[in-house]
């Protein structure tokens, strides 16, 4: 089946404490994107890549960074800069960049702190 | 940037009921895409409406879209509770570029059967 692999779905991070969250894709789309969304609240874009090796920031990017080296995988690291971290994190792909392509999402990753 | 709101925040609604919500937005836009997210879940898309379009079905959606009125409602017929999720209109706002879509904060769907 294809689709969006998020890992871990749950992430305890400790102060001064750099992690990553994993996004994999097999739906051999382009573009892919970084959401983060707080209680009650909708999606704010952290950084989005149209195409391999090649990323721009989003609505929020302060404190995270990103990479996309494969163009199945673009993963979210949540650094020590950022300090508000908790929050439930989505990742999607779509075929393109273009948005009038719908967008496919994983299962996301909650991430607390410790 | 918060480009599109969803109204109301909150719906309840019997099984066997029709839903409506409803999204506005501020800038002229290209498209709107509707989207459904179950509890603890990603969102799932439903139907998207392009600028020209005015109404769209697919199964028990109906989306229409006003861009005078700069809004879009979605209904739901026949209501089950297999659709109890939150709901998500998103844009994609001409002035922030075609790459981008912006989400609304979303109407808490509850079917009560």
């Amino acid at each position: 089946d294809g689709g969006i692999t998020q890992s871990p779905k749950y992430l305890f991070r400790k102060e001064g404490q750099n992690v990553t969250l994993s996004c994999e894709q097999n739906l051999n789309h382009d573009a892919m994107y970084w959401y983060r969304q707080d209680p009650g609240q909708g999606l704010r874009l952290i950084y989005y890549s149209q195409i391999v090796n090649d990323f721009q920031k989003g609505d929020i990017a302060e404190g995270y960074s990103v990479s996309r080296e494969k163009k199945e995988s673009f993963p979210l690291t949540v650094t020590s800069a950022q300090k508000n971290p908790t929050a439930f994190y989505l990742c999607a792909s779509s075929i393109t960049g273009h948005a009038l392509q719908p967008q496919h999402f994983g299962d996301g990753t909650r991430l607390s702190i410790l | 940037s918060q480009q599109g709101e969803e109204d109301p925040q909150a719906l309840s609604i019997q099984e066997g009921e029709n839903a409506t919500m409803n999204c506005s937005y501020k800038t002229s836009i290209n498209n709107l895409q509707w989207y459904r997210q179950n509890s603890g879940r990603g969102l799932v898309h439903l139907i998207l409406i392009r600028s020209n379009e005015r109404e769209k079905h697919s199964g028990r959606l109906r989306v229409t879209l006003d861009t005078s009125k700069k809004s879009s409602s979605l209904l739901i017929t026949a209501s089950r509770a297999a659709d109890t999720a939150s709901y998500f209109c998103a844009t994609d706002a001409q002035a922030q570029g075609a790459q981008k879509l912006v989400f609304g904060q979303g109407t808490r769907l509850t079917i009560n059967p």
